[in-house]
């Protein structure tokens, strides 16, 4: 069993929706990433939150929100997305950020379809 | 700038062989840290492995193996005796030492073991 859950696990949505993804881990990790994965291609990082406090955005479109309530959640907030958003978004954990903060575990993914 | 390259894209294997999937990176750092992760169809990325830069010892853990150059630049990893559960797509990563530094993974190497 995963110990990083994300939900939904699937979601569709159309361009003028708002929508949320959760994710959620209770290993005491202060890292937590979000990361976009199209077909036949590896994770792209789109955000990292130190502590609570966001310390990278990779350049992503301001149509994705992320939130940190507290250290064990992570939301990314959707609007008006584009079908080329259509992607397996996955949340991971780690101790902390860099290498020598562990390795990520990876929750299952929120698989999301933009019509 | 990390870079991870994993030349084979595709490899397809018969149940009980043994198969080797390459990994070459690139980095300006001393410091680092060097990860092996599962993909199965469901999605989840599985790690494997941690390696730090300072320790070049090869690491077998059951039918599984890593073997760290750092002469080559390279971390490949063996399975041995292939079984149909393998079958994935594994990732190479890299991650420097430095605080905020994110994981930089390689493009994948999809491995089906056929019956």
């Amino acid at each position: 069993d995963t110990e990083v859950t994300q939900t939904p696990k699937h979601l569709v949505m159309g361009m003028t929706n708002k929508k949320s993804l959760k994710c959620e881990q209770h290993m005491g990790h202060r890292a937590m990433y979000w990361y976009k994965q199209k077909a036949k291609k590896p994770p792209e990082l789109m955000f990292v939150y130190s502590y609570e406090k966001l310390s990278i955005n990779e350049s992503v479109p301001s149509r994705f929100s992320p939130e940190c309530p507290n250290s064990s959640l992570l939301n990314l907030h959707l609007h008006a997305l584009q079908p080329e958003d259509s992607a397996l978004y996955l949340c991971a954990s780690s101790q902390r950020t860099g290498g020598s903060g562990g390795e990520l575990f990876f929750g299952e993914g929120s698989r999301l379809t933009v019509l | 700038a990390q870079k991870v390259t994993q030349a084979q894209t595709e490899i397809s294997v018969v149940e009980k062989e043994d198969v080797t999937l390459d990994c070459v990176y690139e980095t300006r750092d001393t410091t680092y840290y060097l990860f092996w992760y599962k993909q199965p169809p469901s999605g989840e990325l599985v790690f494997l492995i941690r390696r730090n830069s300072f320790d070049e010892q090869n690491e077998i853990s059951g039918r599984y193996s890593w073997n760290f150059q750092k002469s080559t630049s390279s971390f490949n990893f063996t399975i041995t005796a292939s079984q149909v559960v393998d079958s994935a797509v594994y990732f190479c990563a890299l991650s420097e030492s430095n605080y905020g530094q994110n994981f930089v993974f390689g493009p994948g190497t999809r491995l089906s073991v056929l019956p």
